[in-house]
């Protein structure tokens, strides 16, 4: 059973539009999340965070929005580049159980020009 | 700034061979891990380690062994590889593990069973 979700494959946003990507948990226990972003034969490389005493973080164009109720999480890219273009994917932890990472299966953004 | 480096970046093994990947860092890390990523299925834990001579299994360790012999080194081993560990392999490290600490990941290892 997958802990963490990320149920759309792919994106694909116009150039200078926002980008949404959507990550959904399931264990109440997650109190740390990460959004990595990978290009094609390079590893995943950190790009924002939040924990879970707080429901928004912003670090300029990329802002990670968390609804605890929810158990969801988004990351919006205003305004979307080319260069954008990468797989993203969402990890959860429980940092206060010393608990690793958790990652979702990923989501495909294509920015088009 | 090396950060993770993984070698070697490619292998083809017939199913039964053996083979070691390694992991090197620089940033002075505890926490090392080795993951592995199939489509659809994102990043899955293998082993993980804590610190030097500490080693750990994660969510499919089966098949696998490793070893962290020095702080900045971490070892995969695949003792008779099958072509259900076709994969791509990355190694990532951290400062801390899981609280609040992210994941510096290795440029990974593309492994063929055959």
């Amino acid at each position: 059973d997958q802990q963490v979700k990320q149920n759309s494959p792919s994106l694909s946003v116009q150039e200078g539009r926002i980008s949404i990507l959507n990550c959904d948990y399931t264990n109440s226990m997650f109190d740390y999340f990460l959004w990595y972003k990978k290009y094609p034969a390079e590893g995943p490389t950190f790009l924002i965070s939040i924990s879970s005493i707080k429901d928004k973080n912003e670090d300029g164009r990329f802002t990670v929005f968390l609804n605890k109720s929810a158990k969801h999480l988004s990351l919006h890219i205003v305004p979307s580049q080319p260069g954008d273009s990468a797989v993203y994917f969402c990890a959860a932890s429980a940092g206060n159980y010393g608990q690793n990472f958790v990652f979702g299966p990923g989501t495909r953004l294509s920015v088009l020009p | 700034n090396a950060g993770v480096t993984q070698t070697p970046k490619f292998r083809v093994l017939k199913t039964g061979q053996s083979m070691t990947l390694l992991c090197a860092q620089d940033m002075n890390h505890e926490y090392m891990y080795w993951y592995r990523q199939d489509p659809g299925m994102g990043l899955r834990l293998i082993h993980y380690s804590v610190g030097e001579g500490t080693t750990a299994k994660g969510e499919v360790p089966d098949g696998y062994n490793v070893s962290r012999l020095k702080k900045q080194n971490f070892l995969l081993g695949l003792e008779s590889a099958a072509p259900s560990q076709t994969s791509v392999y990355f190694c990532a490290s951290s400062y801390s593990q899981g609280t609040y600490s992210p994941l510096h990941f290795g440029n990974g290892t593309r492994l063929t069973v055959t």
